[in-house]
């Protein structure tokens, strides 16, 4: 079984700052997507960013980056520019790719809760 | 653009009773999923359907049982409900193997 582990509990950053939230997982799969969610105070669970495992290519969208490192299984997810909206509890998930056609479930890390500060 | 849709948002019951959740998948996704998210936890996955057949499973109560329909709606029963059973349940959908997109969850509280 895949799981995904946040070691980083709680995170504070100041505005117009960059911070780093870390994500490690454990899987013997080679095709998978790995996904950062974010989750405000109004709990709705938003997607911010996916990426592919077979690609190379770290995935970015606007001020949302990761660092994807296969080999040590680490998705890094990098906010720069930090705005007041950033705080929010972001969740890692694992994605399996095989049995690609059926419904394969998102495995969340724990979590890590965002304060943006002034 | 449509996104997933969950009715009701808020839902009371007392323990023992029976709670019904709704949700309604983004058009033509194809994959619906239940998670539970407890306070302060990380969401749990209880049950998925691809094209309308469970397809995965999770850690769901046997109290719990659900269904995807032929307009693709599915629906999660919950009986004998319990104190710890309180909690936001999210549905998400998705195409094939691409992203899940969350609805806005169901806050059941049991008293």
């Amino acid at each position: 079984a895949q799981t995904v582990t946040q070691s980083q509990p709680e995170m504070s950053v100041q505005e117009a700052e960059t911070v780093t939230l870390s994500c490690t997982y454990d899987t013997s799969e080679s095709d998978y997507y790995l996904f950062w969610y974010k989750q405000p105070p109004s709990r709705q669970m938003i997607l911010v960013i996916r990426q592919e495992a077979y690609k190379q290519q770290n995935a970015t969208e606007n001020r949302f980056s990761v660092n994807f490192q296969k080999a040590a299984k680490s998705f890094s997810l990098k906010i720069s520019d930090s705005q007041l909206g950033d705080a929010a509890m972001y969740f890692c998930a694992y994605r399996s790719l095989v049995n690609t056609g059926t419904a394969s479930k998102l495995t969340f890390g724990t979590g890590t809760r965002l304060q943006v500060t002034l | 653009a449509a996104g997933v849709i969950q009715s009701p948002r808020h839902l009371i019951k007392e323990k023992r009773e029976t709670a019904t959740l709704k949700c309604y998948p983004i058009p033509r996704h194809d994959t619906v999923y239940w998670y539970q998210q407890g306070p302060g936890q990380d969401p749990q996955f209880l049950i998925s359907f691809y094209e309308k057949m469970q397809s995965d499973k999770g850690s769901i109560p046997d109290r719990f049982s659900a269904q995807q329909f032929s307009d693709y709606h599915s629906e999660l029963n919950m009986s004998s409900l319990e104190l710890g059973d309180s909690a936001l349940y999210f549905c998400a959908s998705s195409l094939e193997a691409s992203e899940a997109f969350f609805g806005q969850g169901t806050r059941l509280t049991v008293v």
